[in-house]
């Protein structure tokens, strides 16, 4: 199994500002890596497929980046509404793995 | 637009099987393009796949779960299913579905259902 190790668990960071995630695979995943969004009392929200190509919908600031075992999600300038639960997740071997997390925290 | 929908007991007791079942509305699960699956979430914690099916009935589990899980596809009534025998606390997490592209290439869960919360207790 893949285990998929993300960084910082929480990430506090002022509105306006950058914030960069980063997600680390045990073996390589190729570009089958995706990020998705989670808000309190809701479902996981897809932002990332394909380690840097955006889903139907996500605005122009979330990008992805990486391949291998390394990759980065940036969100640019931060909005009130980003201020989530990020999770990463390989789908290039079954079992599809998860990270553990990294909470989006306000400064 | 595809939407998911689980459904199921809220309560299950110890030892006992728990069972859900998702209903697909707005597209086909008999599609040769998707895989449906099972995601699990405790309360506070992070997300664990469970197992896919396709709509042949070809299954994937989590090994880790592999002895206690059973998912099933019923196409006449665009559904699918999940059962986990021999529950405990540790199984107590909100259950949610999802579907996976597989064509043209292997893409990630999306959409999702909004998810069910499942509690184990006596």
């Amino acid at each position: 199994e893949i285990v998929m190790t993300q960084s910082p668990a929480t990430l506090s960071v002022s509105p306006g500002e950058r914030a960069t995630l980063s997600c680390r695979a045990s073996q390589s995943v190729s570009s089958n890596l995706a990020w998705y969004q989670q808000k309190p009392g809701q479902a996981p929200r897809l932002l990332i497929y394909g380690a840097s190509t955006r889903a139907t919908g996500i605005p122009a600031r979330f990008s992805g980046s990486g391949s291998g075992t390394e990759f980065t999600l940036t969100i640019s300038s931060l909005q009130s509404e980003d201020f989530a639960v990020y999770y990463c997740q390989q789908y290039n071997n079954w079992p599809g793995t998860f990270g553990q997390g990294t909470k989006l925290e306000i400064k | 637009q595809l939407q998911l929908q689980e459904s199921g007991p809220g309560l299950v007791k110890p030892s006992e099987t728990l069972s859900l079942t998702c209903t697909v509305s707005g597209g086909s699960i008999s599609s040769s393009s998707y895989y449906w699956g099972w995601i699990r979430q405790p309360p506070g914690k992070g997300l664990e796949w469970i197992g896919s099916i396709y709509y042949s009935g070809s299954t994937y589990y989590n090994p880790s779960l592999k002895s206690r899980v059973t998912i099933s596809v019923d196409t006449s009534k665009n559904q699918f299913s999940l059962k986990l025998s021999s529950v405990t606390a540790a199984d107590t997490a909100v259950y949610y579905c999802a579907r996976r592209s597989v064509v043209p290439a292997a893409m990630p869960f999306d959409p999702w259902g909004q998810g069910t919360l499942v509690t184990v207790s006596s």
